[in-house]
């Protein structure tokens, strides 16, 4: 049973445009979501954070907005830059411990 | 540099063979990780260790044991390797801290033949 879905395998924006990656889950005890982007051969980097009393943060050019009522999530990059092509996974814990539970990623490729 | 050391990168056994992943961070992070990611799948926990002294089952824990040797270290053993444990593994360490996320190592590539 997936509970953290990420139904787009794969993305791709021009430079200069918005990127939204999208984010679903099933699991209504989940209260803290996490987004992380990974190149190739390397392991996944923390990008951007929120708690579920919130519905919005904004770290720079990444803004993570969450749908409570309707368990969304989604990423957004503006503007998006080539350097930003990699998978990005949607990741989502509950309260009582640290275990976070993962999608199954977007590949997001920025093109020139 | 301070971070999550995996080795090791690259790795291919035969079925039947068994053998040790190793992490260590050195970060003081309290709990540790194990993950497998594979095609379509995304990022599966297989074992981790809230702190020193605890271990406990993630989400596809069957084929693997762990050990968590000190507060730095967390290995994860394949006693008899099965080709679909072929796969990419990850450890992560966390403070424990929920604003913090994951510090991931950089991976072990396994292939089982």
């Amino acid at each position: 049973d997936q509970q953290v879905k990420q139904n787009s395998p794969s993305l791709s924006v021009q430079e200069g445009r918005i990127s939204i990656l999208n984010c679903d889950y099933t699991n209504s005890m989940f209260d803290y979501f996490l987004w992380y982007k990974k190149y190739p051969a390397e392991g996944p980097t923390f990008l951007i954070s929120i708690s579920s009393i919130k519905d919005k943060n904004e770290d720079g050019r990444f803004t993570v907005f969450l749908n409570k009522s309707a368990k969304h999530l989604s990423l957004h990059i503006v503007p998006s830059q080539p350097g930003d092509s990699a998978v990005y996974f949607c990741a989502a814990k509950t309260g009582g411990g640290n275990k976070l539970t993962f999608g199954t990623g977007t590949q997001l490729k920025v093109e020139l | 540099n301070a971070g999550v050391t995996q080795t090791p990168k690259f790795q291919v056994l035969k079925t039947g063979q068994s053998m040790t992943l190793q992490c260590a961070q050195d970060m003081n992070h309290n709990s540790m990780y194990w993950y497998r990611q594979d095609p379509g799948m995304g990022l599966r926990l297989i074992y981790y260790s809230a702190s020193e002294g605890t271990t406990d089952k993630g989400e596809v824990p069957n084929g693997y044991n762990v050990s968590r040797l000190n507060k730095r270290e967390f290995s994860l053993r394949l006693e008899s390797a099965a080709p679909s444990q072929t796969s990419v593994y990850f450890c992560a360490s966390t403070t424990g801290y929920r604003d913090y996320g994951y510090t991931f190592g950089s991976g072990t590539r396994l292939t089982v033949v």
